[in-house]
């Protein structure tokens, strides 16, 4: 069964870069939420989308930015990367209130 | 502060033996979910149990759920070296939204 695509896996920035994540859902889900995993921490919710629009927002830095596409993959974009912001970053895709499906997370390493 | 907080935060035990993590939230939630964490790596599903449920099994899984103490545990029954991970509890809170809340999770260490 298809499962949650993100890309890149891994990506290698120097501070203050921008850097774009991808995220591609599980086909028919119309749900996507990002997650933002810390070296030895929990995942931490950042920010949501349900049929293109902004559904939840949690603790997501004014330097970064997010959207959903029509065709429901979803990108976060960010900024003035700072060394804080190494972690790894998982989407998760959903039927509106279904469970959530987990990618593999893309590793993001600010140098 | 984190909705679910996860106890112990680090347990080391046999294989063969069971493995109990224990994980608190402060507000009401429509389920619980536990999820597996290998090093770093992806999070794998194991086991939703919803509000309205006591315990659920899967396997050598057992969650059970106490809504009145806003607690949950994970008994992981004869353990294997290949159960080593870190084990978190995500909570989908009965607001109205439907993001998840990780507790921070028990690193869980079976030895050969």
């Amino acid at each position: 069964a298809a499962g949650v695509i993100q890309s890149p896996r891994h990506l290698i920035k120097e501070k203050r870069e921008t850097a774009t994540l991808k995220c591609y859902p599980i086909p028919r889900h119309d749900t996507v939420y990002w997650y933002q995993q810390g070296p030895g921490q929990d995942p931490q919710f950042l920010i949501s989308f349900y049929e293109k629009m902004q559904s939840d927002k949690g603790s997501i830095p004014d330097r970064f930015s997010a959207q959903q596409f029509s065709d429901y993959h979803s990108e976060l974009n960010m900024s003035s990367l700072e060394l804080g912001d190494s972690a790894l970053y998982f989407c998760a895709s959903s039927l509106r209130v279904g469970e959530q499906f987990f990618g593999p997370g893309t590793r993001l390493t600010v140098l | 502060s984190q909705q679910g907080e996860e106890d112990p935060q680090a347990l080391s035990i046999q294989e063969g033996e069971n493995a109990t993590m224990n994980c608190s939230y402060k507000t009401s939630i429509n389920n619980l979910q536990w999820y597996r964490q290998n090093s770093g790596r992806g999070l794998v599903h194991l086991i939703l149990i919803r509000s309205n449920e006591r315990e659920k099994h899967s396997g050598r899984l057992r969650v059970t759920l106490d809504t009145s103490k806003k607690s949950s545990s994970l008994l992981i029954t004869a353990s294997r070296a290949a159960d080593t991970a870190s084990y978190f509890c995500a909570t989908t809170p009965a607001s109205g939204t439907y993001k998840y809340i990780f507790g921070t999770g028990t690193r869980l260490k079976v030895l050969a």
